[in-house]
């Protein structure tokens, strides 16, 4: 059973570029989580998603940020007109639906987004 | 909202002694779950174990266990035996288990655990 897959692990911008994360849940898991971890700092949450739906977005700064989790395919984080203040460990996680496995969130293993 | 506190920047121990790690929250909720999870210099995050606020025994996973103290709001975690490998950035979790709409995670900002040899 594959874990939660993150892709690319690292991506280079120049500023003023666009990036895009992508994450596939674990099999079974209708939960999406994005996490940013900046450096030397704990995980800040940023949006939680369902299939199609949003369901909290009240750690996504209000411009150039933007996440979807589509019926089909993968979760996607983006990020308009990168600066250098977006260079961080973006984390997804995923979760089964409420109830499930004891709500434990599983993790992803980042992607480094470098915006120079 | 959840608030999660980790009051310990960093931590050191000896090989083979044993440590605990501070973590405490503020919640008005009953129904909750709290986590630790593990982060070496890979930087994955890795659980390492967890504990649902309705259960009045502390969890236990090998060398690692938990002192829950629910009316005080705390939620240690003790290694036991440490090793090398334990070395890493420890953050305590907190998950509500009734507010199906604020329903992520919220971190502490994290315990640098050392090992010396």
């Amino acid at each position: 059973n594959a874990g939660v897959m993150q892709n690319p692990r690292h991506l280079v911008r120049r500023r003023g570029q666009e990036a895009r994360l992508r994450c596939s849940p674990m099999k079974g898991h209708s939960h999406v989580y994005w996490y940013r971890q900046l450096p030397e700092e704990g995980l800040k949450f940023m949006v939680y998603l369902q299939k199609e739906n949003i369901i909290d977005e009240s750690g996504m700064p209000k411009e150039r940020f933007s996440a979807e989790f589509p019926k089909e395919g993968p979760s996607i984080l983006r990020i308009q007109q990168v600066v250098r203040g977006d260079s961080a460990a973006y984390f997804c996680a995923s979760s089964p639906p409420s109830g499930g496995a004891g709500n434990t969130i599983y993790f992803g293993e980042g992607s480094w987004l470098t915006v120079v | 909202a959840q608030t999660v506190t980790q009051s310990q920047p960093e931590m050191s121990v000896q090989e083979a002694e044993t440590v605990t790690l501070s973590c405490t929250y503020d919640t008005s909720e009953s129904d909750y779950y709290l986590f630790w999870y593990k982060q070496p210099p890979s930087r994955q995050m890795i659980l390492v174990i967890r504990q649902e606020a309705y259960k009045q025994q502390n969890a236990t996973e090998n060398r690692f266990s938990v002192n829950f103290q629910k009316a005080a709001k705390s939620f240690s975690l003790k290694i036991s035996d440490s090793q090398l490998g334990d070395a890493a950035m420890y953050f305590c979790a907190y998950r509500s288990a009734v507010d199906l709409n604020n329903n992520d995670m919220r971190f502490g900002a994290g315990t640098r655990l050392t090992v010396k040899p």
